[in-house]
């Protein structure tokens, strides 16, 4: 069975301060994995997803598949990143998503 | 339109009433996804539809009843709902094809069940 674990449920860090938001899963195949974010009172939105290896705000994440890990970092975090964090699995193309519990970003001043 | 749209955005309902969900997306999404959030959780997969066929019952109970008229359009028919079905329910759309593409949601539906 597929699973994606996001071991922290909070975490507060400063702003200019890294960041790193842990994400594993368990799944046998080759897994599609995306990081979604909710911004206060705004919908779940894209972050990013593992195949296109992209920056987004500032944000990466790789895929890593000796761990099964797929962490999302940014290196100087920024107070508009304060939001809740999914990390998400997807292993057909019928959108069947698993989305991991959430971290919940705050950064203070 | 980029968007997904879902009305109403808030819904009293008894446990005898009958309501409906709303959700529009205008951007030839092929896909569309009913997922149910409770406070502070993730999303949980309900129920998909591909080219407006039910792909993907995620063994909802038949008090749930979802309707897709056609390609812009995705209903959840609610009846007979139990207090613990309260929570905030959110439409999907993607795009299909090889590899899952990316979901765009809706704002969500926030439903209490008196």
């Amino acid at each position: 069975a597929q699973r994606v674990t996001q071991p922290e449920k909070l975490l507060s860090v400063f702003k200019g301060a890294p960041v790193e938001l842990k994400c594993n899963y368990s799944y046998s195949g080759s897994p599609e994995l995306f990081w979604y974010v909710q911004y206060s009172r705004q919908r779940l939105q894209l972050l990013l997803r593992h195949i296109s290896r992209e920056s987004i705000k500032g944000f990466t994440a790789d895929l890593n598949k000796g761990e099964t890990s797929f962490h999302l970092k940014k290196p100087f975090a920024q107070e508009e990143d304060s939001a809740m964090y999914y990390c998400a699995l997807s292993t057909d193309s019928w959108g069947k998503f698993q989305f991991g519990a959430g971290t919940q970003v705050v950064v203070t001043p | 339109d980029t968007e997904v749209t879902q009305t109403p955005k808030h819904l009293v309902m008894g446990m005898t009433n009958k309501k409906s969900l709303k959700c529009e997306q205008h951007m030839g999404h092929r896909a569309m996804y009913w997922y149910k959030q409770k406070a502070k959780k993730p999303p949980e997969l309900m129920f998909v539809y591909s080219y407006e066929k039910l792909s993907i019952n995620e063994s909802v109970p038949s008090r749930f009843s979802p309707e897709c008229p056609n390609s812009s359009l995705l209903n959840l028919h609610l009846h007979a709902l139990q207090p613990e079905d309260s929570a905030l329910y959110l439409c999907a759309s993607s795009l299909l094809g090889g590899s899952p593409g990316e979901l765009f949601f809706g704002e969500g539906s926030r439903l209490t069940v008196l």
